[in-house]
This record gives structure tokens, sequence and C-alpha cells, in this order.
């Protein structure tokens, strides 16, 4: 079971847009900056998001990331078939001191 | 161009010991904590441990705790994890991450990963 919650799985059609939700709690996500991955099949995660919603230079403007209290969200817009991927939230946690993540989202470009 | 490579996975026994490391290049080691992070088959990210910059501080996951040790040679920008008394929930892809602004929040680079499996 881990810490920070995430849907299991998302879908929608290409060019659409998607959220994935990231639901904490005050020793984690309320009090710190989340960051966002994307893990391809078959290859290590990327950064996509920090400190909430910065994108890493080379991260199209098509991610976006935001956050209010204990949750935070990834959004997709004009989805490609290759942004088919796992999608993990990451964060630090007060309580664990250490850092945290989601149990992950698997994309699904229909 | 920064890369991290991860070595040292492979089968072992329950009980058993092995070590990983990680080769990094492109940036200035000693500057950054580093961090382990594993994968089981199939399923999410598991953060494993963490050591600062120097090497002066580490931190472990309660699930691996007295067990596997982190360490670094900033000399050889090299990053280490000896895992000791291994058990077959440690089967996982072991990857090493940098992280980039020292808060253990984001980590901006990541390598491949080595596979360790434990089983008899």
């Amino acid at each position: 079971q881990s810490v920070l919650t995430q849907p299991p799985s998302v879908s929608a059609a290409p060019g659409q847009k998607v959220t994935i939700s990231c639901s904490g709690s005050s020793s984690n996500i309320g009090n710190n900056y989340v960051s966002w991955y994307q893990q391809l099949p078959g290859t290590a995660p990327k950064l996509l998001i920090y400190e909430n919603n910065k994108r890493p230079s080379g991260i199209p403007d098509r991610f976006s990331g935001s956050k209010s209290g204990t949750s935070a969200t990834l959004g997709i817009s004009g989805l490609q078939t290759g942004d088919e991927a796992d999608y993990y939230c990451g964060t630090w946690d007060r309580s664990l001191s250490g850092p945290v993540f989601g149990g992950g989202t698997k994309l699904t470009v229909l | 161009e920064v890369q991290l490579l991860e070595s040292g996975g492979g089968l072992v026994q329950p009980g058993g010991s092995l070590r990983l490391s990680c080769a990094a290049s492109g940036f200035t080691f000693s500057m950054y904590a580093m961090i382990w992070v594993r994968q089981a088959p199939g399923k999410g990210l598991e953060w494993v441990s963490a050591i600062s910059g120097s090497g002066g501080r580490t931190y472990y996951a309660d699930s691996v705790k007295g067990r596997f040790t982190m360490s670094r040679d900033n000399s050889k920008n090299t990053l280490y994890v000896q895992m000791n008394s291994l058990r077959a929930e440690d089967t996982a892809i072991y990857y090493c991450a940098k992280d980039p602004r020292g808060q253990l929040e984001s980590f901006d680079y990541w390598g491949q990963g080595t596979l360790v499996t434990v089983s008899s």
C-alpha cells in the first residue's frame, strides 16, 4: 500500500486531455513539493514535473502540474500514443523521513 | 551529458549479499545527494536509501534498515549499496538517481537499472 494514492489507470483518446490525481497527507504533499515521473515500458523513470508545477528543460508544455492542500494533479493535453506509460507522483514524507511515491497510474491512449 | 550507470545485479540466494554500484558522469558528483530506488516486477517505485553529497548522512527505508548500507566514493564518482541478508522480497530492478536540490523531493536523472533476483 503506497503512502500516496493514485488511480490505477486512466484512458483517453488521442488529442484529448487527461488528469491523474495523487492524494497524500499533511506529512507529505501538504508540506512539501510534488514531482511527477513518466515510465515508458521497459525504461527508467523520467522526471516530468518538479516543485509542483515546474517542467525540466525538454519537457513539452503539454505536461502540467498543480497542487492543492494534500493533493496534486498531473495534466497531459494533446494526448499522443507515445504518452502511453506509467506515471508516478513523489514527494518527501516527514513521518517516514524519506521520499515516497504513489502506486503509479497506467495511461492508455485509446 | 549526465549519465548514471548501475552494475552489480544478479541472482543471489536468500540470506546472501550483493554490492551494487552506480557510476556517475557529466556533473560534479560530490555536490549532489543521491538515492537508490527499486521496482519489484510489475510493481511501483519504492525508495531504498539516500546519501548526502559528502556522504556524511545516510537515510534508509524501514524495509532495508540494518541490512543495506549506502556509501559513495566521490573521488571515483561512484555510488554503492551493500545489500546483506537478502530476502525474496528484495527482488527488483534497482535504480540510482540524482537529487538536484538536496531536498529528496525530486530526482532529475536516473540510471537504466540493474536487476537483483533473490531466489534459491
